[in-house]
């Protein structure tokens, strides 16, 4: 089982839709997470990061985490055109990533 | 604040020679350094810990012979692709973790492209 799991996507929306992308990690005693979007050629950028079951929210952006179900989810409100990037999610300290979703805000 | 700069941005070399990718913490001192490659439509692995002073911890699968890491200063950590083979081409990303900042804090370098041919 990979540490950390995403839907490869790619992932479609409309501009002005929410964007939904998931995340699910197998060590039980991770304690941080974070999102990282990362442009064709370039290298990732922090998003978000959150520690604390619950949703936390910056902007558009909104990280949703569940330690009992072992999920990390990021929502994106209101989708542009310049979302489209691949999402990386990390786990712990040592940056363990996910194999990424291509989102695709279409116009 | 907080930026990290790779060298070379792109590279092109023939196939048998060795490429150094330097990766410095500009503004901040950075204890410890991460390498990561990227293949297309692919994650980030993580390469290797660099850590100033000691020696590199690997990751399971990357030769440590093959790919060589010197963080000789609180600044600058080096990538030295011995001996490259066209299956090395790819993207390789170096992060630093400032000394004394958050445990889990870690600013990328834009990336270097590797292409062996």
């Amino acid at each position: 089982q990979k540490e950390v799991e995403q839907n490869s996507g790619p992932l479609s929306v409309p501009e002005g839709a929410i964007a939904s992308l998931n995340c699910t990690y197998s060590d039980r005693g991770s304690q941080s997470f974070f999102w990282y979007r990362q442009y064709s050629g370039k290298s990732p950028e922090l998003i978000m990061s959150i520690y604390s079951n619950g949703d936390k929210e910056d902007g558009r952006f909104t990280a949703q985490l569940n330690k009992a179900s072992q999920y990390v989810s990021l929502l994106i409100r209101d989708s542009q055109p310049s979302d489209s990037a691949t999402y990386l999610c990390a786990v712990r300290g040592d940056m363990r990533f996910g194999a990424g979703t291509r989102l695709t805000v279409k116009p | 604040g907080a930026v990290v700069s790779q060298h070379p941005s792109r590279v092109i070399c023939k196939s048998g020679t060795s490429v150094k990718i330097e990766c410095r913490s500009l503004d901040f001192q950075a204890t410890t350094m991460f390498w990561y490659r990227q293949f297309p439509k692919q994650s980030l692995m993580l390469m290797a810990t660099s850590n100033e002073g000691s020696k590199a911890t690997y990751e399971q699968g990357v030769e440590k012979d093959k790919f060589l890491i010197n963080h000789a200063s609180l600044t600058l950590s080096t990538l030295t692709v011995t001996s490259a083979h066209p299956e090395d081409s790819s993207f390789y990303i170096c992060s630093a973790r400032p000394t004394g900042g958050l445990a889990y804090e870690q600013y990328f370098g834009p990336g270097t492209r590797l292409t062996v041919t």
